[in-house]
């Protein structure tokens, strides 16, 4: 089956300083990557949709100069998390669409990521 | 544009009995529906999904669902619930066509009491 892998997997870092994540798709060529975050006990909020070779389309609130998006292969997005503050802390998730197959989500095991 | 709507926040239910976690929709075009489970700490995990023929489906772990057009619903059932399928459970909606976004539930947390 279709595999999405991330990483870190978790990572601590101090305030101000920026963090990367990555999302890769194992097995299939994801023109189309899409990030969520997730507080504690609540649902998957999205966040943005990457989109290979152009720019994220980002949801309305979203910072898109904190939250920078990557897509410069088809197996490949990146998340970077400029300037980090305790309030960035939280749960992210990617998903990768796979076109050939009902373009359906397949999701990454997720970062979780603690500002200090 | 699609929403969905989980009811229940939580369910607690005795090991071994039924258990039903409600699922409503609202959209104006064709869908495709999942059910995901999340164990604390950890991502999200498909259960079952609907994206056509039969509208019984069947998932892991004992788990099925039943896609009801007419009343836009999308519960998920188990005849018989452990204590291991304590956790959160997301509905989620997708449009055949478009942007593919999911749209989540807020979920529903099922806590199994022995």
């Amino acid at each position: 089956g279709a595999v999405v892998s991330q990483h870190p997997s978790r990572v601590i870092c101090k305030s101000g300083t920026s963090v990367k994540i990555e999302c890769r798709s194992l097995d299939f060529q994801a023109t189309t990557m899409f990030w969520y975050r997730q507080f504690p006990k609540q649902s998957l909020m999205l966040m943005a949709t990457s989109n290979e070779g152009s720019k994220a389309t980002y949801e309305q609130g979203v910072e898109k100069d904190k939250f920078l998006i990557n897509h410069a292969s088809l197996t490949l997005s990146t998340l970077t998390v400029t300037s980090a503050h305790p309030e960035d802390s939280s749960f992210y998730i990617c998903s990768a669409r796979d076109p050939n197959y009902y373009n359906e989500q397949f999701f990454g095991p997720g970062t979780r990521l603690t500002v200090l | 544009a699609q929403s969905v709507t989980q009811l229940d926040s939580q369910v607690p239910v005795f090991e071994e009995a039924p258990v039903e976690l409600r699922c409503n929709y609202s959209s104006s075009v064709s869908v495709y529906l999942f059910w995901y489970v999340q164990y604390p700490n950890q991502g999200l995990q498909l259960l079952l999904k609907y994206l056509s023929g039969s509208t019984l489906v069947k998932g892991i772990n004992g788990f099925e669902a039943e896609f009801n057009k007419s009343q836009t619903s999308f519960h998920l059932r188990k005849p018989s619930v452990h204590i291991s399928d304590t956790a959160e459970y997301f509905c989620a909606v997708s449009a055949e066509s478009g942007t593919y976004k999911y749209i989540f539930g807020t979920g529903t947390r099922l806590k199994v009491l022995a």
